[in-house]
């Protein structure tokens, strides 16, 4: 059980905007930065979104994050089929960890 | 270019000890702010983050594991390397190590999956 709660799976069609949620606690999300990595089949994760709202270079505008309280969520506008893969949540935790979410496999249907 | 290899044994018995090393490439790791994270994923399942070394040294533990955990790293040949004692079939799974700031890594090793089994 990942301390981090996101849907198993999201999916969407070429074009659409779909969002995927990450909620934790006081501890975690509602005190720190959020961080979402995207890991695409077979290959290393890859920094997707950093502090909250902020995209390293090199990642699409089409991508974005937002945070409100004790959750977090990750948009994709623009769907494409090379955004196909899993998709996970991170934060610190007061407890003195790093705690990822379960991960949410998104198919582009 | 910053590169990352992971190596070790890709088998390992129930209550035998784990060693890994993460090869630093086109990186010091003496620069500050930066460090070495080791991160697992169990087949089909999501990522453990369990240890992080700074570059002054300093080292941070999964609290959940940190019994069985040691990190260290030899900056002069650019690796870390993390030791997990008393394996257990559970912790089969892929073994990462990620270059950043403990939260935010930049760079990430291809992984190398390691399997628990007598």
């Amino acid at each position: 059980q990942s301390v981090l709660t996101q849907p198993p799976s999201a999916s969407g069609t070429p074009g659409q905007r779909v969002t995927i949620s990450c909620s934790g606690s006081s501890s975690n999300i509602g005190s720190n930065y959020v961080y979402w990595y995207q890991q695409l089949p077979g290959t290393a994760p890859k920094l997707l979104i950093y502090r909250n709202n902020q995209r390293p270079s090199g990642v699409p505008d089409r991508f974005s994050g937002s945070k409100s309280g004790t959750s977090a969520s990750l948009a994709i506008s623009g769907l494409r089929s090379e955004d196909e893969a899993d998709y996970y949540c991170a934060a610190w935790d007061d407890s003195l960890s790093l705690v990822f979410g379960g991960g949410t496999k998104l198919t582009v249907l | 270019q910053v590169t990352l290899k992971e190596s070790g044994p890709v088998l390992v018995k129930p209550t035998e000890t784990l060693t890994l090393t993460c090869t630093v490439s086109g990186f010091s790791l003496s620069n500050a702010r930066m460090g070495v994270s080791w991160i697992r994923q169990p087949p089909g399942k999501a990522l453990e983050w369990l240890a992080h070394i700074f570059s002054n040294d300093e080292k941070s533990y999964s609290t959940s594991l940190k019994s069985r955990l040691t990190i260290s790293k030899d900056t002069s040949k650019s690796q870390v390397v993390l030791t997990m004692t008393n394996m257990d079939p559970v912790d089969t799974a892929t073994y990462y190590c990620a270059l950043g700031t403990m939260i935010e890594f930049d760079y990430w090793g291809q992984g190398t999956l390691v399997t628990v089994s007598s």
